[in-house]
């Protein structure tokens, strides 16, 4: 049974541009959730979907958006790519409200120079 | 607001020896807590959780973890350390919203 996919595992990008991150959910997974884990930090939570909507988002600028799609599998969107927006970008996905627990994915690393 | 706090960034031990891994939360409603592993260049491995029911939660690897509510803690232990439990773990609570608060991590050394 495959987990959380990400793809793809390593970007490198220049400041201003923008970047896509994917993200499949665990098989009977209907919930995606985005963390960013800068260097040395815990992830921070950036949004959250299900049913194709955006249910909850955290602090984060306009400039992360994102996207559900029916196959329940998600889109991270960052535009204007800041030196500062560097980190590992991880997927997590539970049943429902994830109350119990989520699955996490091994992460995209994007790099910013 | 709702925190996590994990006391002691870097934790060392000997092979053998108990771990002890500190978490603290902060929280106005009946929280979920989960314990959270990561293995360098890796995505987060669930290790334990505790939801409502019994307070002493066992996890994967020998790990448990005990809720104390008076005590608004949630700290791992593990009886005998081994070289390959040598990684970062996280702390994280989730109430009502459903989205997960980390704290900021814990790294694990095992010493021989």
């Amino acid at each position: 049974d495959a987990g959380v996919t990400q793809s793809p595992t390593h970007l490198i990008k220049t400041r201003g541009q923008q970047v896509t991150l994917r993200c499949s959910p665990k098989s009977g997974h209907d919930t995606v959730s985005w963390y960013q884990q800068a260097l040395g930090q815990g992830p921070q939570f950036i949004f959250q979907y299900y049913e194709e909507e955006e249910r909850q988002r955290g602090n984060f600028p306009d400039r992360f958006s994102g996207h559900q799609f029916p196959n329940y599998s998600s889109e991270l969107n960052v535009n204007a790519l800041l030196l500062g927006d560097s980190a590992l970008y991880l997927c997590a996905s539970s049943p429902g409200q994830g109350n119990d627990g989520y699955t996490f994915g091994s992460g995209t690393r994007l790099t910013v120079v | 607001a709702q925190s996590v706090t994990q006391l002691g960034s870097h934790v060392s031990v000997s092979e053998g020896a108990l771990v002890l891994l500190r978490c603290n939360y902060s929280s106005s409603v009946p929280p979920y807590l989960f314990w959270y592993v990561q293995y360098p260049n890796q995505g987060l491995q669930l290790l334990l959780k505790y939801t409502t029911g019994a307070t002493l939660v066992k996890g994967i690897n020998g790990f448990e973890a005990e809720f104390k509510k008076s005590e608004t803690s949630f700290h791992l232990t593990k009886p005998s350390a081994h070289m390959s439990d040598a990684a970062e773990y996280f702390c994280a609570y989730t109430g009502t919203a459903s989205k997960l608060t980390f704290g900021t991590g814990t790294r694990l050394q095992v010493t021989l």
